[in-house]
């Protein structure tokens, strides 16, 4: 079975300050995609970043990116210019495609990003 | 452009009394359709999914169950709460079609407390 980890339980950034949040997986696919979500205060779950398994280019969203090392099986997001709205749980996620797309997101524990003013 | 809504966003129930939280979805047909559950600090469980009316799919054993009656409608209920039931309840909605990514689309949660 699929699995996500996310080793940081808790980071802190200063403002404007980069920061990078770390996530692994393990899957014995080749085609897969991998998501970033963002969860803030109000709990709103909200997709920050998506990234497909086959892709060799690192995902790009504005002050987001990604550094995604397919053999390695890391999926890391850069956070650049670090804002005062940042700070929330970030939750890494993990879908295996199949024809009618009928698979479920597996989700890592998320990690709670605090910014320092 | 498609929406997700849940209610109610709070509720308070007594242990052994019934539950029923409704979701839907708005600006789409056919969706896939997902219950989760968030308890205070953790990451999110996966409790149901839907593949259609009336197809349900269980991920874990619980105290919780789950029905499709229509296309964008997704229910979880119980029959008698457990404490153990408190937490943030998540409806999700994703696209179908293997060839895409299918990101999940989530509605702004329940939380629940059984006391």
């Amino acid at each position: 079975a699929q699995t996500v980890t996310q080793s940081q339980p808790e980071m802190s950034v200063q403002e404007a300050e980069t920061v990078t949040l770390s996530c692994t997986y393990d899957t014995s696919e080749s085609d897969y995609y991998l998501f970033w979500y963002k969860q803030p205060p109000s709990r709103q779950m909200i997709l920050v970043i998506r990234q497909e398994a086959y892709k060799q280019q690192n995902a790009t969203e504005n002050r987001f990116s990604v550094n995604f090392q397919k053999a390695a099986k890391s999926f890391s997001l850069k956070i650049s210019d670090s804002q005062l709205g940042d700070a929330a749980m970030y939750f890494c996620a993990y879908r295996a495609p199949k024809e009618s797309g009928n698979t479920p997101l597996v989700f890592g524990k998320g990690t709670r990003l605090s910014v320092i003013a | 452009s498609q929406t997700i809504h849940q209610w109610p966003a709070t509720l308070v129930q007594p242990v052994g009394s019934p539950l029923s939280l409704e979701c839907t979805v708005e600006g789409t047909s056919n969706p896939n359709l997902y219950w989760y559950r968030q308890a205070a600090g953790r990451g999110l469980q996966l409790l149901f999914y839907s593949v259609g009316i009336g197809q349900i799919s269980s991920e874990v054993p619980q105290n919780l169950s789950a029905s499709r009656p229509q296309d964008r409608q997704f229910i979880l209920s119980s029959k008698k709460l457990l404490l153990s039931d408190s937490g943030f309840y998540l409806c999700a909605w994703s696209k179908k079609g293997g060839s895409s990514y299918n990101e999940q689309f989530f509605g702004p949660g329940t939380r629940l407390t059984v006391l």
